[in-house]
């Protein structure tokens, strides 16, 4: 079975704080993604990786940047948090194309 | 661009009731479907996909989703309700070209009345 795994459940930090969310798969995955949850609002795509040190931007970008140094892990990095970050952060994998996504179960940050 | 409506943001059965959650999407080009679930404090799992060939797609947990083309829907049904069906369930299109990836559905949280 595909595991992924976020380093933290539960994350509690301040504003202004820098933060990161890591995010390691073991099964080889080209693809890597970060999302947002948030009620009402669904998923929202934040920065995807196709490959080792390569990363797009996704839907809401703004206030983060990612960093993929080996294939299997990538990191999330809130450079200054702020409280309108404070939100549900998933992390997924997939292999190359489009197949399906295998999820993390989760970091829940709340910035205050 | 590829977008996914799912009409009913909380749909709720009672327990051996159908359920039906509904999924309509958009895609300039012929889609790949999928439908994920997320139990409390969980992250996503995969029920089913469509790619190609039978229209009928089973899944896991006794779901199954029809793709109708001419109608660009994708729901999800099941014939019996259990107490432990109540989750999120989400509805995801990628197009079949390139490496796009998904679109999500904003969500249904489906509850399941004894």
């Amino acid at each position: 079975d595909v595991k992924v795994t976020q380093s933290s459940r539960y994350l509690v930090k301040r504003t202004g704080e820098k933060v990161f969310l890591e995010c390691v798969q073991d099964m080889d995955h080209e693809n890597m993604f970060w999302y947002r949850q948030d009620p009402g609002l669904g998923l929202r795509l934040i920065y995807f990786s196709y490959d080792v040190k390569m990363k797009e931007k996704g839907d809401i970008p703004e206030g983060y940047s990612v960093s993929r140094e080996k294939k299997e892990r990538f990191s999330l990095i809130l450079e200054s948090a702020s409280t309108n970050q404070t939100s549900m952060y998933l992390c997924a994998s997939s292999s190359r194309g489009r197949s399906p996504l295998h999820f993390g179960n989760g970091t829940r940050l709340t910035v205050t | 661009a590829q977008s996914v409506t799912q009409l009913g943001s909380h749909v709720s059965v009672s327990e051996g009731a159908l359920v039906l959650l509904r999924c309509n999407y958009s895609s300039s080009v012929p889609p790949y479907l999928f439908w994920y679930v997320q139990y409390p404090n969980q992250g996503l799992q995969l029920l089913l996909k469509y790619t190609t060939g039978a229209t009928l797609v089973k899944g896991i947990n006794g779901f199954e989703a029809e793709f109708k083309k001419s109608e660009t829907s994708f729901h999800l049904t099941k014939p019996s309700a259990h107490m432990s069906d109540a989750a999120e369930y989400f509805c995801a299109v990628t197009p079949n070209s390139g490496n796009t990836p998904l679109v999500f559905g904003k969500g249904t949280r489906l509850s399941v009345i004894a």
